[in-house]
């Protein structure tokens, strides 16, 4: 079965420029997450997606920042502009959750390989 | 307080010997719990998953949870240098679509 598919792998671009990642789900999957890491602060939550709806975008740094969801197997996530300290890895996830209120799930997030991302 | 803490190493073992990783969680309706390794320049990739009370076992690896204390923990039974990583405790909690995650516990098995 396919994972979680990101691109591009690498991103290297000016500061200012508009920057979009994206992200391809498992199938299946009903909730998709976009995270940021850096050596200082971890791994941020950035939003996640249940059924194609964003659910909880507080992670989102800045109106820079935007994503979308338009159907189950694509994800975005927009900088525009982009900033030097925008610079990271770019993690999608993706997993299969009950409904809030539901049965409990061991269900785990599986994360594609990640987007490096560097604003010069 | 943080949501999920771990302590952040480095946590250096010999080769062959059991490596301990703890995390503790502030959500004390929290249900399932991961552990993820991530090596350098890697995404995180699961380990292990453990959802009830007392010890879970893949292979070299024990998962142990105890959701009176709040706590859940990693054994890595005869650690091989490959093993050196990034080990990272997850958090499902409850009424929440959300995976809370600690910041790591670099780990170094010295062969």
């Amino acid at each position: 079965d396919a994972g979680v598919i990101q691109s591009p792998r690498h991103e290297v671009t000016e500061m200012g420029q508009e920057v979009t990642l994206r992200c391809k789900p498992i199938s299946g999957h009903n909730s998709l997450f976009w995270y940021r890491q850096t050596m200082m602060r971890g791994l941020e939550l950035l939003i996640y997606f249940n059924n194609n709806v964003p659910i909880d975008d507080s992670g989102m740094p800045e109106d820079r920042f935007s994503a979308k969801m338009p159907n189950a197997s694509f994800s975005t996530l927009k900088i525009q502009p982009s900033e030097p300290r925008d610079s990271a890895v770019y993690f999608c996830a993706s997993s299969l959750i009950p409904p809030v209120g539901g049965v409990a799930s061991d269900q785990p997030q599986h994360f594609g390989d990640g987007t490096r991302l560097s604003i010069l | 307080q943080k949501e999920v803490e771990q302590n952040s190493g480095p946590l250096s073992v010999p080769e062959g010997a059991i490596a301990s990783l703890n995390c503790t969680y502030s959500d004390r309706g929290s249900q399932s719990f991961f552990w993820y390794r991530q090596y350098s320049g890697k995404s995180p990739e699961l380990i292990m998953s453990i959802y009830s009370n007392g010890d879970k076992e893949d292979g070299r690896f024990t998962a142990q949870l105890n959701k009176a204390s709040q706590y859940v923990s990693l054994l890595i039974r005869d650690s091989q240098p490959s093993d050196s990583a990034t080990y990272l405790c997850a958090v499902h909690g409850s009424g929440t679509y959300k995976y809370i995650f600690g910041t790591g516990t670099r780990l170094k098995v010295l062969a």
